[in-house]
C-alpha cells in the first residue's frame, strides 16, 4: 500500500502570500490530520478531517485552514503568510477517528517564508 | 491537559549496546502512548504504541518499550544499537478520555546518535 503522499515537497513563499499545502492518505483511510514543526515550538496540531469534517482544531490563528474532500484528500490554507510560518508541515493519515488509532505520517512539506 | 517529557536532547551510544530514550508523561486518564522516529528530511515513522495490555510493547526495527504506570514512563530500548538507529525519536501521548479526537501531543525529540 502506498504511504502517505504531500505535495509539494518544498515551496518557497514571501511574505503576504498564500499557499496551499495538499495530502493524499493511504488508500482506505478516512482521517487526515496536519502538524506543524518547528525548531522552536517542536510538533504543534494543526486541526484533523474526517469525513470532510472537521472534528479537533488546534491553536493556531484563522489565517490557517483546512479541508477534506470525499475521496479523503486534504489541502491545508496559510493566508498572509508570516516568517514564523516557516516550517515543516507534516499530513498524518489514520484508518479512522479514535484514540486507539495509529497515525501514519507523510513526508511533509517544508515551507520557507522570506 | 496530556504533556510528554523526553528529558535527555540527546543519547549517545556505541553500536552494539543497548539503548535506552526515556519519556514520561502526564494525562487525567489512561494514557496511549506512541513512539516514531524521524530520519533527516523525512516525517515521522510508526515504531509501536501502548494501548493496553502487556507493559512491554515490541515494535518495528527491534525497538520496545516499557509502560510503567507508576512512574508515568513509556521508555524506548533496543538491545543492540545500529548505526542506522541514529535518528530523532518522539513520544508522544493520546488521552483516552479524549474521545474521538485524534491529536497527539508530542515530546520536544530525543536525537540517538550510534557510533561504531
Amino acid at each position: 500500500k502506498a504511504g502517505v503522499t504531500q505535495t509539494p515537497r518544498y515551496l518557497i513563499k514571501t511574505r503576504g502570500q498564500q499557499v496551499t499545502l495538499s495530502c493524499s492518505p493511504i488508500s482506505g483511510h478516512r482521517s487526515v490530520s496536519w502538524y506543524q514543526q518547528t525548531p522552536g515550538q517542536g510538533l504543534q496540531f494543526l486541526f484533523e478531517y474526517f469525513s470532510e469534517t472537521q472534528r479537533n482544531k488546534g491553536n493556531f490563528p484563522g489565517r490557517f485552514s483546512g479541508r477534506q474532500f470525499s475521496n479523503s484528500r486534504s489541502e491545508m490554507n496559510v493566508s498572509t503568510l508570516e516568517l514564523g510560518d516557516s516550517a515543516l508541515y507534516l499530513c498524518a493519515s489514520s484508518a479512522n477517528l479514535g484514540t486507539q488509532e495509529t497515525q501514519y505520517f507523510g513526508p511533509g512539506t517544508r515551507l520557507l517564508v522570506l | 491537559a496530556q504533556s510528554v517529557a523526553q528529558p535527555e536532547d540527546q543519547v549517545n551510544v556505541a553500536e552494539g549496546n543497548p539503548l535506552t530514550v526515556k519519556c514520561t508523561y502526564s494525562v487525567s486518564g489512561n494514557p496511549y502512548l506512541f513512539w516514531y522516529v524521524q530520519y533527516p528530511n523525512r516525517g515521522l515513522q510508526f515504531l509501536l504504541k501502548y494501548i493496553t495490555g502487556d507493559n512491554l510493547v515490541k515494535g518495528s526495527y527491534g525497538f520496545e518499550a516499557e509502560f510503567n504506570k507508576s512512574q508515568t514512563s513509556f521508555h524506548l530500548k533496543k538491545p543492540s544499537a545500529l548505526v542506522s538507529d541514529s535518528a530523532l525519536y518522539f513520544c508522544a501521548v493520546r488521552d483516552m478520555r479524549s474521545g474521538t479526537a485524534s491529536k497527539l501531543t508530542f515530546g520536544t525529540g530525543t536525537r540517538l546518535q550510534v557510533t561504531l
